[in-house]
């Protein structure tokens, strides 16, 4: 069985840029959240998509927008980057979407840095 | 969901039996109480989740009083390996939203 999986490892971008970062997905699982985690802080909601649509959104702004895709893969886009936007972004995977029930495997993270 | 309120940071040598309390005071009926542990530059990985009562696996146990308003995770022997931030979460129903704190860092010495 093939864990969460994220690509790439690191990033580095420009102030004003775009980027998309990827998820896939443990097999079987449906759901898949997004989170930020700047240095020294726990994960903060982004979104959650089930079955192709976004179903929860956290404090952030619409720059960060997702998909999730009929394999149940998704990808986080960020335009217009920000200093503050740098962070590792967390994915993380579940077999539903029933409050905090459902035990949510995280994938490695995505180390953004935006310079 | 119920804010969490967790030490910031503990202690302890190997060998000994760690106890992390969480308080959650407003915590609602269909709430479930996770714990989840974090390595640096790593995704959280989940240890237990309750309801109520007390529940053991093979790495945790997590001891829920009866008025659900804190928890106790408890890490048996622990070793330098466990050396991570713990996170406490509550919630439940509605979708799938996890909200973290800044979680207690421990530190276990040799």
């Amino acid at each position: 069985e093939t864990g969460v999986t994220q690509s790439p490892t690191h990033l580095i971008k420009t102030r004003g840029q775009q980027v998309t970062l990827r998820c896939s997905s443990q097999s079987g699982h449906n759901t898949v959240s997004w989170y930020q985690q700047a240095l020294g802080q726990g994960p903060q909601f982004i979104f959650q998509y089930y079955r192709e649509e976004e179903n929860g959104r956290g404090n952030f702004p619409p720059r960060f927008s997702g998909l999730q895709f009929p394999n149940y893969s998704s990808e986080l886009n960020v335009n217009a980057l920000e200093l503050d936007d740098s962070a590792l972004y967390l994915c993380a995977s579940s077999l539903g979407f029933e409050g905090a029930r459902y035990e949510q495997y995280f994938g490695p993270g995505t180390r953004l840095t935006v310079t | 969901l119920a804010k969490t309120t967790q030490p910031i940071s503990m202690d302890s040598y190997e060998g000994q039996e760690v106890n992390i309390t969480c308080s959650h005071n407003n915590i609602a009926t269909n709430d479930y109480i996770t714990w989840y542990q974090q390595f640096p530059s790593q995704g959280p990985r989940f240890i237990i989740q309750g309801y109520k009562t007390k529940v053991t696996n093979e790495v945790a146990s997590l001891f829920i009083p009866a008025d659900r308003k804190s928890s106790t995770l408890s890490l048996p022997r622990v070793s330098l390996s466990d050396t991570a931030v713990y996170y406490c979460l509550v919630g439940g129903g509605g979708y799938n939203k996890l909200i973290f704190g800044a979680g207690t860092r421990l530190a276990v010495h040799p």
